[in-house]
């Protein structure tokens, strides 16, 4: 692994179902972002969490829960998905949340609810 | 509320230089980013500005000024592969970056 993978690549699933984003880091990045990317808009935080066992709300955190139980990973899960939340899904790290420390994207992962 | 405005798209000509602005009014500032961005790929960053004037890397300059809440991205010398959206975001008090639309740059030969 280099850098930051997401699961799945895209994914097709029918509202009220339960789904979680996977994302794995290997830089030993201290904090870790689920953005959503819509056309038209800038990428909106869900959630973060700045070090392992602590997370935080972002923008737009409701249907959306999160967990970081170690250094290198950061599911994001939907608990009932509902056809708003089709979107492109991107997982970042950091080495800190301050100062000139940069965001490394994942892949993305692409999820319609139909 | 906070608010970053870039343009939505630019055309620009292979050789030529184009500069892409972003004003933004947040709550605080703790420096502004620029990412790139090509169609289905993840953002990559490019630059980061914290104090007043430009930063040059290569043939990306980027701009701040922090009294008028304003960036731009200068890039020269285009090509082809510049064709990319461009994404002006900014750590706001709180350390959360808040980002722009983007801004979509054609580059036609």
């Amino acid at each position: 692994i280099a850098g930051i993978t997401q699961a799945p690549t895209s994914q097709i699933l029918a509202a009220g179902r339960r789904m979680t984003l996977r994302c794995t880091q290997d830089m030993r990045h201290n904090a870790m972002y689920w953005y959503r990317q819509d056309l038209g808009l800038g990428l909106r935080l869900i959630h973060y969490s700045n070090t392992a066992g602590t997370t935080g709300k972002g923008e737009v955190p409701d249907g959306y829960s999160v967990s970081r139980a170690n250094t290198d990973d950061f599911p994001l899960t939907l608990a009932s998905a509902v056809p708003s939340q089709t979107s492109v899904y991107f997982c970042a790290s950091s080495k800190t949340s301050e100062g000139t420390d940069t965001q490394y994207f994942g892949p993305g992962t692409r999820l319609t609810v139909l | 509320g906070q608010n970053i405005d870039q343009p939505t798209e630019m055309t620009a000509t292979e050789g030529a230089i184009v500069q892409i602005n972003c004003t933004y009014q947040t709550s605080g500032f703790n420096g502004l980013f620029w990412y790139q961005q090509h169609a289905g790929e993840a953002p990559t960053f490019l630059s980061y500005n914290v104090l007043d004037g430009l930063e040059e890397k290569g043939r990306f300059s980027s701009f701040l000024s922090r009294s008028k809440g304003y960036s731009y991205l200068l890039l020269k010398e285009l090509q082809m592969k510049d064709s990319a959206s461009y994404l002006c975001a900014v750590r706001d008090s709180n350390y959360q970056l808040i980002w722009g639309a983007g801004t979509k740059l054609i580059i036609k030969p």
